[in-house]
This record gives structure tokens, C-alpha cells and sequence, in this order.
């Protein structure tokens, strides 16, 4: 069965910091992963995706993730916080076999602090 | 603007009243998606459409329904057989690799 773990539900990191929130999975066949932003009372916003190809993914605002097929991990990543990255996020995997249904996290809030 | 619309942005209902949710979308994409989303608990999908005229339960359908009579539009029906209806309910869209969401709709049963 296809799933989607976030450990933490809540990361907290001073401003200037590096960030990582977990992120593990599984699915059957090839996973294509995804990290999405959900600031209050908004729909989600996409970050970024692995499908194939470099293992270390780079996407918007900075973000980045790494692919870890041993550890079927998908951790994203941020060299130095901001406040303005405190929100929601959450990690998704798309079904192997059905590339129309996708599985998300329960989501982490990440807390950046001055 | 390409994207997702989603309406009303907040909608109140009495208990026993059916309301629906509007989704449109101008992506051109096949496939579209109803979750509902409660604090603590990530998102939950309600139903989901491959294709006009056709569509699949998710996760938690049970006191919901949907119609795809076009492409563009999805909307989802909140019946009077829904138990707990309060939540932030999110559309989405997508074409092979990636979904695309609207701005929700938050619903408060009163």
C-alpha cells in the first residue's frame, strides 16, 4: 500500500538556521515525490518534485530535496530559514500504477523564529 | 490567469441542509480531485475524477457526492448525511506529475 510518513508535527528553527523536514515513503513501483506549502486558510502551493534523474532536487524559495532510495526517505532542506518560511508543508507520492492518485502526509509545521 | 477557482471562499450551513462547492479549473487537465482537510490531520481525499463522466470514492466519501459533466468543472455536494462537515475543503487538478490546488473553501455547520 502507498503512504506517506512525516514524523514531526511541528520543526522549530531560528531564523538564519538550516532546516530539514522529514519525510519518509511507500510505494510500489518508481515513487515520484513531492513537497508542497500551505501558509494559513490557502491552498497548497507546489515546491518541488523528484521523478528521476539527480538524487538532490532543488525547487522555489530556496528549498531543496534529497532522495534516499535505501532509507525511502524524501527530506527537504533549506541552507538558512526565514521567517517568512513558516508554514504547513507536506509531503505527497504519487501511486506507481495509477498515475492520477497521489497520497500526502499529515503535514509539518515548521516554526521559524528572529 | 490559468489556474483554480474555488467558491465560496467561506460557506455556512445549517445541519440537514445539502450545499455545494464550486471547482473550475482552465488547465486543460484530466484529472480532479476533492480533499478535505481537518487540523492535525493532512488532507483526506473525498473523491476523484480521471475523465468527464466518470469518477472514483476516495478515502472518506461517505455523505459526499460529485459530478464531471465537464472538463472544467468539478463541484462537490456536502449532504445532509455528511456527520461532521465543518473543514477546509480543497480542490485540485492534475496532468501526469504534478496537482495543482484552488484557495479552498472553509464550511462551518451551524
Amino acid at each position: 500500500a502507498q503512504s506517506v510518513a512525516q514524523p514531526e508535527d511541528q520543526v522549530n528553527v531560528a531564523e538564519g538556521n538550516p532546516l530539514t523536514v522529514k519525510c519518509t515513503y511507500s510505494v510500489s513501483g518508481n515513487p515520484y515525490l513531492f513537497w508542497y506549502v500551505q501558509y494559513p486558510n490557502r491552498g497548497l502551493q507546489f515546491l518541488l518534485k523528484y521523478i528521476t534523474g539527480d538524487n538532490l532536487v532543488k525547487g522555489s524559495y530556496g528549498f531543496e530535496a534529497e532522495f534516499n532510495k535505501s532509507q525511502t526517505s524524501f527530506h527537504l532542506k533549506k541552507p538558512s530559514a526565514l521567517v517568512s518560511d513558516s508554514a504547513l508543508y507536506f509531503c505527497a507520492v504519487r501511486e506507481g500504477n495509477n498515475f492520477n492518485k497521489f497520497y500526502f502526509g499529515s503535514g509539518t509545521k515548521l516554526n521559524v523564529k528572529p | 490567469d490559468g489556474g483554480i477557482t474555488q467558491s465560496p471562499k467561506y460557506l455556512f450551513r445549517k445541519e440537514g441542509q445539502n450545499v455545494t462547492l464550486s471547482c473550475e479549473q482552465n488547465l486543460n487537465h484530466d484529472a480532479m480531485y476533492w480533499y478535505r482537510q481537518d487540523p492535525g490531520q493532512g488532507l483526506r481525499l473525498i473523491y476523484y475524477s480521471q475523465i468527464v463522466n466518470d469518477f472514483q470514492k476516495g478515502d472518506i466519501a461517505e455523505g459526499y457526492s460529485v459530478s464531471r459533466e465537464k472538463k472544467e468543472s468539478f463541484p462537490l455536494t456536502v449532504t445532509s448525511a455528511q456527520k461532521n462537515p465543518t473543514a477546509f475543503y480543497l480542490c485540485a487538478s492534475s496532468e501526469y506529475n504534478e496537482q495543482f490546488f484552488g484557495p479552498g473553501t472553509r464550511l462551518t455547520v451551524l
